[in-house]
């Protein structure tokens, strides 16, 4: 199974960006979505994006697209989400998390592996 | 307001039987397959239960998941303190073109 590190903590303005990283170790990389999901202080898990590295396809949740951007670099199996024009509002966890089979569809897939989550605080 | 229902809460004393509910509609639960997670206080999620009743090696058997129309269900029996935790569904829904969660279900063992 993979194990998924993401970067550290970060405390930025309103307005800054942020840019999340998510490395892959001990199985494929270039063939399963990495998708990436955020949680608000005490509130439920949200789905913002997801990319296939092999493929560099992406898909964003409508509330995130133009703010949004999912990449991956295949070379070192690391995959990074990057928020724009923050506000408090985007103050979660960041979650990495890897699809269960490679597909290009998402249906019937799973998140199988997570990373440890990166917390991003958005204050002046 | 998620698009998927959980009740907020529930909760049993230990070795009783549980169930948490997820409702949703034609467009995701009624014609996608259904997983379940489950976050302990303090950590990253854990795959529970994928493709609506399969359990990832390592995952008791006291753990099981159904589906039936547009509502999906967890069931945990012969409840343990260490199950204490928030449980959230999950499926992709074809008219958002995206993944869904549920609003999320805290477990309390009494």
């Amino acid at each position: 199974q993979v194990q998924l590190v993401q970067s550290g903590a970060e405390v930025k303005k309103p307005g800054s960006s942020v840019k999340v990283s998510c490395k892959a170790s001990g199985a494929t990389f270039s063939s399963y979505t990495i998708t990436w999901v955020r949680q608000a202080p005490g509130q439920a898990l949200e789905w913002m994006g997801d990319i296939i590295p092999i493929f560099g396809s992406t898909k964003s949740a409508q509330k995130f697209q133009g703010r949004v951007t999912i990449s991956a670099d295949i070379s070192t199996s690391t995959a990074y989400m990057q928020l724009t024009s923050l506000t408090s509002e985007d103050t979660a966890v960041y979650y990495c998390a890897q699809h269960g089979v490679p597909s290009a569809t998402p249906r019937g897939n799973w998140f199988d592996s997570w990373g440890q989550g990166t917390l991003v605080t958005v204050s002046s | 307001q998620s698009v998927l229902t959980q009740p907020p809460s529930a909760s049993g004393t230990p070795g009783q039987r549980v169930t948490i509910s997820c409702s949703g509609s034609s467009s995701n639960i009624g014609s996608n397959t259904v997983n379940w997670y489950q976050q302990l206080p303090g950590t990253a999620p854990k795959l529970l239960i994928y493709n609506t009743n399969q359990r990832p090696s390592g995952v008791p058997d006291r753990f099981s998941g159904s589906k039936s129309g547009t509502s999906a269900s967890l069931a945990i029996g012969g409840l343990q303190s260490e199950d204490e935790a928030d449980y959230y569904c999950a499926t992709w829904d074809d008219s958002l073109n995206g993944w869904l969660f549920g609003g999320g279900t805290k477990l309390t063992v009494l």
